[in-house]
């Protein structure tokens, strides 16, 4: 069962670089999220949505986009990167966020920006 | 003042000892509490989640206070393999719900 699955698991990129953070669900969820975590910050949430075509921002959304053409996937992307998005990317998908349903995560992708 | 807060910890306990974790939130809207296990470099999983009228999972216990919005996690009798950080999450209810996460704790249990 491959759940949420991250690509890629590493990333350097220089600055003012562009890049896609890919994430895919195969749980048919209709909520998934991005979340960064940075030493002694925990999970922050950048974008999340509740379904096809229906996104909103987080709590650190500034220097990200997102999109959700399909149910199974929800990209990440960085336009311009900077070395303060040098983190640890999670994306998270769950049924339901209202009710007390798991959330389940990709095994993140590892960025450093230079 | 962030909206899900937790005491960084780190807690260094020995085998056996039973230590707890509180964390408080902000919005007082909000429905749905939860604890996740982060191993180092790893994913979050769910450990458990928290009901109104608290619940125990084994060595686990989860409490949930409304009145002064905050939850809390006890682990009895603590093992080596408990060692992680124990992240608390708050659904809040706003144009649509989202998961907000605390910094974590970090617990270290030593023989």
């Amino acid at each position: 069962n491959a759940g949420v699955t991250q690509t890629p698991k590493f990333q350097v990129l220089k600055t003012g670089q562009s890049m896609t953070l890919q994430c895919a669900q195969d749980m048919n969820h209709e909520y998934m999220s991005w979340y960064r975590q940075d030493p002694g910050m925990g999970l922050r949430l950048i974008h999340y949505s509740v379904g096809a075509g229906i996104t909103d921002q987080g709590e650190v959304p500034n220097g990200y986009n997102v999109s959700r053409s399909t149910t199974e996937d929800f990209p990440l992307r960085l336009l311009s990167a900077a070395p303060s998005q040098t983190s640890v990317y999670f994306c998270a998908s769950s049924y339901h966020p209202g009710k007390n349903t798991e959330a389940f995560f990709g095994q993140g992708t590892r960025l450093t920006v230079v | 003042r962030k909206e899900v807060e937790q005491d960084p910890g780190p807690f260094n306990v020995p085998e056996g000892a039973t230590v707890a974790f509180n964390c408080t939130y902000s919005n007082s809207a909000s429905q749905s509490f939860f604890w996740y296990r982060q191993d180092c470099r790893k994913e979050p999983k769910l450990l458990m989640s928290v009901y109104s009228s608290g619940n125990e999972d084994g060595r686990f216990t989860a409490q949930l206070n409304r009145a002064s919005q905050y939850i809390s996690l006890l682990i009895r009798d603590s093992k080596l393999s408990d060692s992680a950080t124990y992240l608390c999450a708050v659904n809040e209810f706003g144009g649509y719900n989202k998961l907000i996460f605390g910094a974590g704790t970090r617990l270290a249990v030593h023989p």
